[in-house]
């Protein structure tokens, strides 16, 4: 099992662009988020989708977008970059059931804008 | 606004002693708690759950839960330098779709 994954690793943007950061579990959890880590801010959740078909805000949801385009995959977009939204961000998973909301993180994204 | 609220540290536990993290949260619905361990420039990994009041444990760690005070903790026995990391406590309710809150994380450093 790869457990979550997310692409990229790394990735610098102008000021403007667009791009999207994808995410993939291969636990079978119905439960898939999306957080940004700033430096003495914790972790925010900025999307979660609680099933396939679901989506809801977090805690800071402006500037983006997402898709749970099945149960695997859970991508996030940010449509027009600002250098506000440099960060790391997480992708994390949880089943249902015994261990609901026990999250399983990917490696993280480290995002800079220009 | 509902909060977890931890030390931001550094705490500083010589090795093999036992280190002792500590977490509070303000939202009385929260039924499930979690402690994640966070190595530099890596992703949160998941150490400890705890639903129950009272303790818990696993191997070195013991998470201790009291419900009345709204007060979590991880205990960390026979610390060894490979602990040394930043660890995250985390609140949620019962449901599924309930959302995670995280506290900001205790750096914790284990000196030789």
């Amino acid at each position: 099992n790869a457990g979550v994954t997310q692409t990229p690793k790394f990735q610098v943007l102008k000021t403007g662009q667009s791009m999207t950061l994808q995410c993939a579990q291969d636990m079978n959890h119905n439960s898939m988020y999306w957080y940004r880590q700033d430096p003495g801010m914790g972790l925010r959740l900025i999307y979660y989708s609680a099933s396939e078909g679901t989506t809801d805000k977090g805690e800071v949801p402006n500037g983006y977008n997402v898709s749970r385009l099945n149960k695997r995959e859970f991508s996030l977009r940010l449509e027009s970059a600002a250098p506000s939204q440099t960060s790391v961000y997480f992708c994390a998973s949880s089943p249902v059931g015994t261990g609901a909301n026990e999250q399983y993180f990917g490696p993280g994204t480290r995002l800079t804008v220009t | 606004q509902k909060e977890v609220e931890q030390n931001s540290g550094p705490l500083s536990v010589p090795e093999g002693a036992i280190a002792s993290l500590n977490c509070t949260y303000s939202d009385r619905g929260s039924q499930s708690f979690f402690w994640y361990r966070q190595y530099s420039g890596k992703s949160p990994e998941l150490i400890m759950s705890i639903y129950s009041n009272g303790d818990k444990e696993d191997g070195r760690f013991t998470a201790q839960l009291n419900k009345a005070s709204q007060y979590v903790s991880l205990l960390i026995r026979d610390s060894q330098p490979s602990d040394s990391a930043t660890y995250l406590c985390a609140g949620a309710g019962y449901s599924s779709a309930s959302k995670i809150i995280f506290g900001s994380g205790t750096r914790l450093s284990i000196r030789p």
